[in-house]
């Protein structure tokens, strides 16, 4: 158990629909990054937020959109799904980049 | 813009051989951070190690060891008497670590396949 848990696992849905995908960092680290890993595209960094503001943002869709709560948990939203949305999203979280990163399982979503 | 390659999209080497995956990188910064993650048929991704800008020191864990070398970019990752537990895909990443600006930048990734 690397302390970062996203849920859920798996997540079947249907094309036109909207999900989300939760994560909740390891104690005591402030950020929180989005990762998504497709077949064509690799891992790419959708977003980051530090202690509940968005920090830096990468290649995330306007379709796509994260809050990171109070309690430090991050939300990922997204909206109006079509088959390339299909991937493994990755949440991380750390105390600083600098220190590293530590992921979580991932939520593999199907859209269908 | 940083970007990390490496070359090798799939190796398969026969078990207790030494196999090392290769990895360069581009940076305009001089102070940035060079990771290694495995990534085995499970799906998580698994921390291996991390090394700043500034550390050429080569480093060993156990059958792993890494070379660092500024002069040519390169950040590879050796795996001595390998085993079929290390099958996975590996990922080599960078961070330039400048706030507003902490993400990783993978590379696509090694498949490495260990045959019994």
């Amino acid at each position: 158990d690397s302390g970062v848990t996203q849920t859920p696992k798996h997540l079947i849905t249907a094309t036109g629909q909207r999900v989300t995908l939760r994560c909740s960092p390891r104690s005591g680290d402030l950020s929180v990054y989005w990762y998504q890993q497709s077949l064509d595209q690799g891992l790419q960094f959708l977003i980051q937020y530090y202690n509940g503001e968005e920090r830096a943002k990468g290649n995330i869709l306007e379709r796509f959109s994260a809050q990171q709560f109070p309690d430090l948990h991050s939300e990922l939203n997204l909206s109006s799904l079509e088959l390339g949305d299909s991937a493994l999203y990755f949440c991380a979280s750390s105390v600083g980049g600098v220190y590293g990163y530590t992921f979580g399982s991932g939520t593999r979503l199907t859209v269908v | 813009a940083q970007k990390v390659t490496q070359a090798q999209t799939e190796i398969s080497v026969v078990e207790k051989e030494d196999v090392t995956l290769d990895c360069v990188y581009e940076t305009r910064d001089t102070t940035y951070y060079l990771f290694w993650y495995k990534q085995p048929p499970s799906g998580e991704l698994v921390f291996l190690i991390r090394r700043n800008s500034f550390d050429e020191q080569n480093e060993i864990s156990g059958r792993y060891s890494w070379n660092f070398q500024k002069s040519t970019s390169s950040f590879n990752f050796t795996i001595t008497a390998s085993q079929v537990v290390d099958s996975a895909v590996y990922f080599c990443a960078l961070s330039e670590a400048e706030i507003l600006n902490e993400k990783l930048t993978f590379g696509t990734g090694t498949r490495l396949t260990i045959i019994p």
